[in-house]
């Protein structure tokens, strides 16, 4: 069955360092997500991406933070420069159409700023 | 605003027990209700979904049953397994936006 699949699952980095979070969608989807969990918190949404464009965005998703679809297969997060209070889990999602509730979540990375 | 709110965790049950998972919520539309499962190592995977009220969603013997009138979506299974040991997440999604809106995950053991 296919998958959405994240790498890496564990990064740790430095406050103010950049880091890319990967993910591969299902292969057929259209609709691209990451959604974040701070540790005892919620899982929150931060942006959803279609077409080649931003499509919806929290407040969480500043200036800061920026997604790219940079090939045919691949969906990233960057985060320019970390903050110790983006240390979370964060969850890639692809859905396969506009008429398709659900979504397909990847395993998360965990992200941990020092 | 949208939200969700559930059950505290973490819930330690032994096999063969009864489970209830408490999951309310707020929306300002007419949303659709989701219980997400994650395993250990995996994804968050879909276990169950209603669309609307009174529907009930039913997915490897877990229900819930979406009440309008008590705004809530509450997890049940009558026979729990070892296998069931995961995170559950309830979550909404308003079908005319992207963003699912979930709550914080309940934590469930269930011990031999």
């Amino acid at each position: 069955e296919p998958e959405v699949t994240q790498t890496p699952s564990h990064q740790v980095t430095q406050m103010g360092q950049e880091v890319i979070l990967r993910c591969v969608p299902i292969s057929n989807h259209l609709y691209f997500y990451w959604y974040r969990q701070i540790l005892g918190q919620k899982v929150e949404f931060l942006v959803s991406f279609y077409n080649n464009e931003i499509s919806e965005k929290s407040e969480i998703f500043d200036d800061q933070f920026s997604v790219e679809r940079p090939d045919g297969s691949n969906f990233t997060l960057k985060i320019r420069s970390t903050k110790l209070e983006d240390s979370a889990m964060y969850f890639c999602a692809s859905k396969s159409s506009a008429g398709q509730e659900t979504q397909y979540f990847g395993p998360g990375t965990r992200l941990l700023v020092l | 605003g949208n939200s969700v709110t559930q059950m505290e965790g973490p819930v330690t049950l032994s096999e063969e027990a009864f489970l209830t998972i408490n999951c309310t919520y707020t929306a300002t539309g007419y949303p659709s209700l989701f219980w997400y499962v994650q395993y250990p190592g995996e994804g968050l995977q879909l276990l169950l979904k209603a669309t609307k009220a009174d529907d009930k969603g039913s997915n490897k013997g877990f229900e819930a049953t979406y009440r309008k009138e008590t705004t809530s979506f509450h997890l049940e299974k009558g026979s729990v397994q070892v296998s069931d040991s995961a995170v559950y997440f309830c979550a909404l999604n308003l079908n005319t936006g992207n963003q699912f809106y979930f709550g914080t995950g309940t934590s469930l053991t269930v011990i031999p």
